[in-house]
């Protein structure tokens, strides 16, 4: 069955430190792999997405991840943390193609602190 | 802004009552998809409308349905709620299938 696991339920760093949330899929085709962010009482927000092709993929604010087959991670990164980015971020794989019924892992939740 | 409204922003029920929630986007958004988000999980998929048909159904009980109207607006209902019904209910709308989604705010319903 197609799951999408987040190992890290909260992380804490500290502002301008680098940041990596993992992602690991159990998917059974090549997946269309994405990562939101969701800041409290609001709805999610795409930072990026994979489809195919390169592997590392750019996104809104700064963030980036990198797609590994071998490894059925598409872990997030971004090199100097802003507080602003304190939210919840959630990595999806889309079930049905493209953006179609997607599947949520559990979710991080990143505190930043000055 | 995302151009997807969802109302109410906050709805408190009890137990067995049914709820309606809505969904409104921007013009040619023919595709809605639902999401129950339970507080501290990740959402889960409800279903989806394509056109004004159901396109894919998660595993949620026929007791959760939908409708999505000519104007682009969607609803979902929920019948004889029960306590695990409480969560953040989002709806995410697209042009078309397989194009980006974009997000409303969701709804809070509380189940009593």
């Amino acid at each position: 069955a197609q799951s999408v696991t987040q190992p890290d339920i909260h992380i804490t760093v500290s502002e301008g430190a680098s940041l990596e949330l993992r992602c690991n899929y159990s998917y059974g085709a090549t997946p269309y792999l994405f990562w939101y962010v969701q800041s409290p009482g609001q709805g999610l927000q795409l930072l990026l997405k994979y489809f195919s092709g390169d592997t590392l993929v750019q996104g809104i604010k700064g963030f980036e991840a990198e797609f590994k087959r071998s490894q059925s991670s598409f872990n997030l990164r971004k090199p100097s943390v802003h507080w602003s980015d304190a939210a919840e971020y959630f990595c999806a794989v889309g079930a049905q193609g493209g953006y179609n019924k997607l599947i949520f892992g559990a979710g991080t939740r990143l505190a930043v602190h000055p | 802004e995302t151009g997807v409204t969802q109302s109410p922003t906050h709805l408190i029920k009890t137990r067995g009552q049914q709820v309606t929630l809505r969904c409104s986007s921007q013009s040619g958004h023919n595709t809605v998809s639902w999401y129950q988000q339970a507080l501290g999980q990740g959402p889960q998929f409800i279903f989806q409308y394509y056109r004004e048909e159901e396109n894919g159904r998660g595993n949620f009980p026929p007791r959760f349905s939908g409708l999505q109207f000519p104007n682009y607006s969607s609803e979902l209902n929920v019948n004889a709620l029960e306590l695990d019904d409480s969560a953040l209910y989002l709806c995410a709308t697209a042009g078309g299938l397989g194009q980006p989604q974009h997000f409303g705010d969701g709804t809070r319903l509380s189940i009593l």
